[in-house]
């Protein structure tokens, strides 16, 4: 059983351009949890979503950031014209979902670099 | 969620038991008690996790005070690999599968 695949595991941007961050989560699992983590700090909660759906996105800036996990295919994580302080390393999470004792299981990263 | 507060930092000396505390004072009686680690440069482990009762398993120990305000980590016998930000976390809700929120845990430092 594969793990959580996440690409690219590095990409590199210059301010104005899009990224796109793509997370597969475990086989069976239908939440998926995003997370940021900039240099030399914690990992700060962004988004929680279901298959289809956005349930918590408290965590994500109100502007150039959005996420989605669709019926078929990976969970995006989109940044709309990146700026430096958008270079950090976003962590995606998933799980089947079965309440408050259920473990995450996290991929590698992928790591953004805005020039 | 309610908060938890680690040490910044520990040491300890390879093959050696270590115990990384955490405190949890504001903790509900439906807070379950989750570990987490993360390993340079990787994304973070699940280690264990426990609601009353000490926990058991292949990589750590769980003791949880009996007030349930305060847990330690165990690890039996520290290796190299051990090396790690060890994160507390506190995971309640109404059943659903809330998001961790991590703190700045502690960061362990296996010396050889």
């Amino acid at each position: 059983n594969a793990g959580v695949m996440q690409n690219p595991r590095h990409l590199v941007r210059r301010r104005g351009q899009e990224a796109r961050l793509r997370c597969s989560p475990m086989k069976g699992h239908s939440h998926v949890y995003w997370y940021r983590q900039l240099p030399e700090e914690g990992l700060k909660f962004m988004v929680y979503l279901q298959k289809e759906n956005i349930i918590d996105e408290s965590g994500m800036p109100k502007e150039r950031f959005s996420a989605e996990f669709p019926k078929e295919g990976p969970s995006i994580l989109r940044i709309q014209q990146v700026v430096r302080g958008d270079s950090a390393a976003y962590f995606c999470a998933s799980s089947t979902g079965t309440g408050n004792t259920g473990e995450l299981f996290f991929g590698e990263g992928s790591r953004l670099t805005v020039l | 969620d309610a908060k938890t507060t680690q040490p910044n930092s520990m040491e300890s000396n390879e093959e050696e038991p270590v115990h990384l505390p955490c405190n949890h004072s504001t903790i509900s009686g439906t807070d379950y008690i989750h570990w987490y680690r993360q390993l340079p440069s990787q994304g973070p482990e699940y280690v264990i996790h426990g609601l009353t009762s000490n926990v058991n398993n292949r990589m750590a120990s769980l003791a949880i005070a009996e007030d349930r305000k305060s847990s330690t980590l165990i690890l039996h016998r520290a290796t190299l690999r051990d090396a790690a930000v060890y994160y507390c976390i506190l995971r309640g809700g109404s059943g659903s599968a809330r998001q961790l929120t991590f703190g700045s845990g502690t960061q362990l430092t296996v010396l050889p």
